[in-house]
């Protein structure tokens, strides 16, 4: 099965500095990666994915990256906030043999992001 | 309604209790996911229903037996836990399995 693996545990930043999260994954058939960010005692909420036909995509001050061939993919936040302080968990959907999605997905062990204003 | 909700949002059990956890969403979505998270860690998958048929069982323990009563419900039903099942129960739904996945608020389980 899919194994997923994400790093830093923990991110430390100024508010208004950058912060990347990366994440590795090992089945090359994954073709769906999406990024949640958990806030204390909250639901995981969707913040931004991609699909395995597009390198890049971007949404205001966040953006993913793609690089299928090393098998990993990549968050990163701009001119961060104190709000954007949380858990961020990168995943992968797996694909069955008949080259389907199940719906699977494999989180990564997620990043505690902490914003210093 | 754009949004995935659950009840109760805490409960606690006796380790001879029977309770169900309710996940509804009315989204029009036809998969529906059940995730278990110990603190401090990712989701874990548990079941997986597809149009309203149980499609991936993550070798639950059957202490935990999972109903789908119709496209929008989604319930769990728990019997006979143990100390070490406590942790946020987390529904999700998504217009198919293929789609991106939408988390409700959880059920915190705390089995005594």
């Amino acid at each position: 099965g899919e194994n997923v693996e994400q790093h830093p545990s923990t991110l430390s930043v100024q508010e208004g500095d950058s912060a990347v999260i990366k994440c590795t994954y090992s089945d090359s058939a994954s073709n769906y990666f999406p990024w949640y960010k958990q806030e204390l005692g909250k639901r995981p909420q969707l913040i931004i994915d991609i699909r395995s036909n597009v390198g890049e995509k971007k949404d205001q001050r966040i953006a993913v990256t793609l690089n299928k061939t090393a098998k990993h993919f990549s968050l990163h936040i701009t001119e961060t906030q104190p709000e954007d302080s949380a858990v961020y968990f990168c995943a992968a959907r797996e694909i069955n043999a008949g080259g389907t999605s199940y719906g699977k997905l494999t989180f990564g062990q997620g990043t505690i992001l902490t914003v210093h204003p | 309604d754009t949004e995935v909700t659950q009840t109760p949002k805490h409960l606690v059990m006796g380790m001879t209790n029977k309770k169900s956890l309710k996940c509804e969403q009315h989204m029009g979505h036809r998969a529906m996911y059940w995730y278990k998270q110990k603190a401090k860690k990712p989701p874990e998958l548990m079941f997986v229903y597809s149009y309203e048929k149980l499609s991936i069982n993550e070798s639950v323990p059957s202490r935990f037996s999972p109903e789908c009563p119709n496209s929008s419900l989604l319930n769990l039903h728990l019997h006979a836990l143990q100390p070490e099942d406590s942790a946020l129960y987390l529904c999700a739904s998504s217009h198919q399995e293929r789609y991106e996945q939408y988390f409700g608020p959880g059920t915190r389980l705390t089995v005594t």
